[in-house]
């Protein structure tokens, strides 16, 4: 089964400290693809990052990281010093080939909340 | 221009209206979908066009019609709908037939049958 399981319904934290958001995947392929996005309360979902299946290497992006281990299938996120404007509900994304095109299985979403 | 936009913004109608939900790409994607997506649930997808082709339709039923005019404009007509189909439908777009290339998602239509 192509599946994302984000365990975390809610996280609260106070601005500056850090925070990790976790992800973990089923999938019976040996090439995907995973996503993070980002939906502030606005509703536009905001893409942060790609990764692919054979690229393990972590990827740091100004104050988000993201730590990729195939051998437990996860996808971990992690804000190091959160601000406010991270409130947001963070959604991890498996792609899903089908009927020629491919599409996005996503988890059911950690809601982030940063109190200043 | 990288951006997907949707209109309207909001939309209320009667469960005997016709009514369409747009959305348009500028960036070149051959790939566009339409998501739906209930307050607190991830979004669900509905449909894939690409190459403005009908190429994936998550058994969605037929008061919900899509339309690919071009590669630029996804059209989602709605008629006879359902309260329950009161929900936040989301367009996104995508590079045609790349693995793995990534959705750009437009605002969103908030959408209230009564």
């Amino acid at each position: 089964a192509q599946k994302v399981t984000q365990a975390q319904t809610e996280i609260s934290v106070v601005e500056k400290e850090d925070v990790t958001l976790d992800c973990v995947y089923e999938t019976r392929d040996t090439t995907y693809y995973l996503f993070w996005y980002k939906q502030p309360p606005s509703g536009e979902l905001v893409f942060l990052i790609r990764r692919n299946s054979f690229d393990e290497q972590n990827e740091i992006s100004g104050r988000y990281s993201w730590n990729f281990q195939k051998s437990t299938s996860s996808f971990n996120f992690t804000i190091t010093a959160s601000q406010v404007v991270d409130s947001a509900v963070y959604f991890c994304a498996l792609s899903v080939p089908q009927g020629g095109s491919e599409k996005l299985v996503f988890g059911k979403g950690t809601k982030l909340t940063v109190n200043p | 221009d990288t951006e997907v936009t949707q209109t309207p913004k909001h939309l209320v109608m009667g469960m005997t209206n016709k009514k369409s939900l747009k959305c348009e790409q500028h960036m070149g994607h051959r790939a566009m979908y339409w998501y739906k997506q209930k307050a607190k649930k991830p979004p669900e997808l509905m449909f894939v066009y690409s190459y403005e082709k009908l190429s994936i339709n998550e058994s969605v039923p037929s008061r919900f019609s899509p339309e690919c005019p071009n590669s630029s404009l996804l059209n989602l007509h709605l008629h006879a709908l359902q309260p329950e189909d009161s929900a936040l439908y989301l367009c996104a777009s995508s590079q045609g037939r790349l693995a793995g290339a990534e959705q750009f998602f437009g605002p969103g239509t908030r959408l209230t049958v009564l």
